[in-house]
Parts: C-alpha cells; structure tokens; sequence
C-alpha cells in the first residue's frame, strides 16, 4: 500500500503571511510527483508536476520544491490571499506498470482577510 | 472536449436501493479512475481502469460496489445495496499514462445521499 503523508492537516494564516506544507512519499522507482488544488465545491484541479531531482516550479506567488532521493516535496505559498484558501493534494506516480494515482489526504490552507 | 462529465451531479436514494454513478472520460484518455471523498480518507481510490479493463480494484470497499467500463466512452460505479455510510462525494478522474508527467482531469463528483 502506497503511503503518501502530507502535513501539517489544516493551516489557518492571515492575509499575506507566507507558507509552506510537505508531501512525503516513497522514492523507490518514483518517476513524478503532481501537486492539485482543490477548492470547495469544485474538483481538483493540477498545479504542478515534476520530475527530476531538485526540481522546483513557480506559478504566480506559489512554487514548489521536489526531493526524490529522501522523498519529499514542499509547496510555498508567498503573501498568502483569501483566494488561495483550498486544499493542496499531492500524489507521487512510479514507474513500472503502476498506474494508480493515490493522492495524500491533503493540507487545507485557510487565508483570512 | 467538455471535460470529464459525471451524472448525476447529486443523488439522494433510500438505504437498500441501487445506485448508478456514470462517467464520460476525456476522449483519448486510457486511464479512468473513480475515487471517493470522506473526511476520514480525503480523496480514496476506489478502482481504475486502463483500456477499459480493470487494473486495481483493491480499494472498492465491499462487494456491494462495483465498476465497469463497457468502451472508451463510458464508465459505471454501481452500489447495490446501498448503506447510509456510502454517503459521499464519488469523482471520476481520467488521464493518459500516469506513470508520464501526465496530469488527471477530475469531473464534478456525484454527491450521494443515502437516507
């Protein structure tokens, strides 16, 4: 069974304070690792993927960071907004013939105004 | 393409009926997945599927569920007899090969309630 751990749970911050949370997952014959954004009341939607070790993507005011030797991921959120509260996903794919997408119960970010 | 379509967008049944959730995948997606939100499990994967066959349907919790995918179009999850613990948000997920960089597209999920 796949173990995919992120953390913390829920987050609550204020309105331009900056975050972060972690995915951790197994790295043995991991090939990507996705990050999704799910807002309440709609369906996950894809934030980032990657794949190489020490890979970091930017979109806008969120980024993210991907360690495949030691298994982990961190996703930063800088100046944090209201529209950014959701719940951030993540989900490791191996290689192989694995083809199941198991997703992490997710970190549930609130930003007040 | 409209994106992965899920029907009904809620559903509300009596404990012991049958309940059908349906699927339209993305056209050209090989891979469909059904998953199930709780508060417990967040986002749980039920079964998937790749080429319309069956992969991994270890996540079906009972044998009161189960899954077809009859072609490339069209994907069921059944609940018979459905429990009030089945109560639920389902959502269908389709992509190409995951084990690619490829990312998942979710429909709206069904809401069940069974009373």
């Amino acid at each position: 069974i796949l173990n995919v751990e992120q953390s913390p749970q829920s987050l609550h911050v204020q309105e331009g304070d900056s975050t972060n949370f972690t995915c951790s997952f197994p790295s043995s014959n991991f090939y990507a690792l996705h990050w999704y954004r799910w807002e309440t009341a709609k369906s996950p939607e894809a934030l980032f993927v990657m794949t190489l070790n020490g890979d970091e993507k930017k979109k806008g005011r969120i980024s993210a960071t991907l360690n495949t030797k030691e298994g982990y991921s961190y996703l930063y959120i800088k100046g944090s907004q209201p529209e950014d509260s959701a719940t951030y996903l993540c989900t490791p794919n191996y290689g192989g013939s694995q083809g199941n997408l198991i997703f992490g119960k997710g970190t549930k970010l609130s930003v007040k105004p | 393409d409209a994106g992965v379509i899920q029907s009904p967008r809620h559903e509300v049944t009596e404990m012991g009926q049958e309940v059908t959730l349906r699927c339209k995948p993305i056209s050209g997606h090989d891979y469909l997945f059904w998953y199930r939100q709780t508060m417990m499990r967040g986002l749980e994967l039920l079964i998937y599927f790749n080429n319309n066959v069956p992969i991994d349907d270890s996540g079906m919790p009972e044998d009161r569920f189960s899954a077809k995918m009859p072609n490339a179009s069209f994907s069921t999850l059944k609940i018979q007899p459905s429990e009030p613990r089945d109560s639920a948000v389902y959502f269908c997920a389709s992509s190409l090969a995951p084990q690619a960089p490829n990312e998942a597209f979710f429909g709206q999920g069904t809401r069940l309630t069974v009373v």
